[in-house]
């Protein structure tokens, strides 16, 4: 049974708008959610992480929120740029073992 | 270049014939990683490395062999390769714990198909 599960597949945005990526996970033994943004044909690469121990991490136009009690996570992104468009992975992890979700891909339309 | 490269990046093969598919990081990360990538499953892990000759389980380890004898080295072995096992590879490597982001550092993948 997947332990993160992220239900939207894709989310189409507004340029200018926000964007914002939701993420659910099940183990509450989670130690720390990260954030990765994938392009076709290429690995994930990292985008922003959080210890299971705040609620609110920034950087630049992106920003995570966790919410423990409900086991939620999300991704906000503030303003979108077409160059956001990518698919987006949650990601959480417990010692050396790391579960990822299935994915959103997102389009930001210009 | 520094990084983390994968080769092959495209391999085709056979119902029980093996493969190795090979990972190669240049900076000295301690953690490597194997994931593969499905449809419906995003990433899973297989197996993971803290350190040369120190190797471990993920979630999806059957049917796969790793290795370390070096650390910037950490192939990935199907033994006898399955159509199940037809998938994207990707490895990744991590600094030690305790840092800052707790992030992974992913190669470009292997698209495998098993025939």
């Amino acid at each position: 049974d997947q332990q993160v599960k992220q239900n939207s597949p894709s989310l189409s945005v507004q340029e200018g708008r926000i964007s914002i990526l939701n993420c659910d996970y099940t183990n509450s033994m989670f130690d720390y959610f990260l954030w990765y943004k994938k392009y076709p044909a290429e690995g994930p690469t990292f985008l922003i992480s959080i210890s299971s121990i705040k609620d609110k991490n920034e950087d630049g136009r992106f920003t995570v929120f966790l919410n423990k009690s409900a086991k939620h996570l999300s991704l906000h992104i503030v303003p979108s740029q077409p160059g956001d468009s990518a698919v987006y992975f949650c990601a959480a992890s417990v010692g050396n073992q790391f579960y990822f979700g299935t994915g959103t891909s997102l389009t930001v339309i210009p | 270049d520094a990084g983390i490269t994968q080769s092959p990046r495209y391999k085709i093969t056979e119902t029980g014939r093996q493969v190795t598919l090979m990972c190669h990081q240049t900076w000295s990360h301690s953690y490597m990683f194997w994931y593969r990538q499905d449809l419906g499953h995003g990433l899973r892990l297989i197996y993971y490395s803290a350190a040369a000759d120190i190797t471990d389980k993920g979630e999806v380890p059957d049917g796969y062999v790793v290795s370390r004898s070096k650390t910037e080295n950490f192939p990935l072995t199907l033994e006898s390769a399955t159509r199940s096992q037809t998938s994207v590879y990707f490895c990744a490597s991590r600094r030690r714990p305790g840092l800052r982001h707790n992030e992974q550092f992913f190669g470009p993948g292997t698209r495998l198909t098993v025939l």
